[in-house]
């Protein structure tokens, strides 16, 4: 089984500032991807980066990068430079590779970004 | 990545009583998926609604409460049966992008959600 943990339940960063948000993750499969998912207070999840197990180099989209640490089996996401906009919860979630369909997500975590 | 249209965005539903959530993709996609969020909480697999096929439901969720349709490759229902208090949630379509992603995942996209309070 599959297991996702997020242990900060808030965060708070001041913008333009960078921040880490914490996942780490337990599998026994010896293949896997790890995503994280933006979730305004709209509701609707936005994909924001993805890291395959295999993946020699940490995952970057723009100011998103994931920190991969497969020896402490951690995938943390940073954001560079804070925006409002980024105020949000984020979630972190994996799959079996070429099973994506399958997520198994963190609780989340609530970024809240002030001016 | 594919466009997700729910329906409704949001509602308040009476107890003992049923709702069908809607969900219009525009693209065909062999399989879509139904995902709950209870309040505070993260996201759960319902089920996976393939068409032509009776949808497949992950442990703990059952036909009778939530059935599935899946009529065409663009559209499916959930509907949440004789619902109480437990089932307010934000309930959520998605589907599998059919082109990968450049990291060559095919990443989940979710619709808007549809956020039910049940009284």
């Amino acid at each position: 089984a599959q297991k996702i943990t997020q242990t900060q339940p808030g965060m708070f960063v001041q913008e333009k500032e960078a921040v880490t948000l914490d996942c780490t993750y337990d599998t026994s499969d010896p293949s896997y991807g790890l995503f994280w998912y933006k979730q305004p207070s709209s509701g609707e999840m936005i994909f924001l980066i993805y890291q395959g197990s295999y993946d020699q180099q940490n995952a970057t989209e723009g100011r998103y990068s994931l920190n991969f640490q497969k020896a402490r089996k951690s995938a943390n996401l940073v954001i560079s430079a804070s925006q409002l906009g980024d105020s949000a919860m984020y979630f972190c979630a994996m799959s079996r590779v070429r099973v994506y369909s399958t997520l198994t997500f963190g609780k989340g975590t609530m970024l809240l970004v002030s001016p | 990545s594919a466009v997700i249209s729910q329906k409704p965005s949001r509602d308040i539903c009476q107890r003992g009583t049923s709702l069908t959530i809607q969900c219009q993709v525009d693209s065909q996609v062999t399989m879509m998926f139904w995902y709950r969020q209870q309040p505070g909480q993260s996201l759960t697999l319902i089920a996976t609604a393939n068409q032509g096929s009776e949808a497949t439901y992950e442990s703990g969720f059952v036909i009778d409460k939530f059935p599935i349709s899946r009529p065409n490759l663009t559209f499916s229902t959930l509907t949440v049966s004789n619902m109480s208090p437990e089932d307010s949630s934000i309930y959520l379509c998605s589907v599998e992008d059919t082109v990968p992603n450049h990291s060559g995942a095919n990443v989940l996209t979710f619709g808007a959600g549809s956020r039910l309070t049940v009284l």
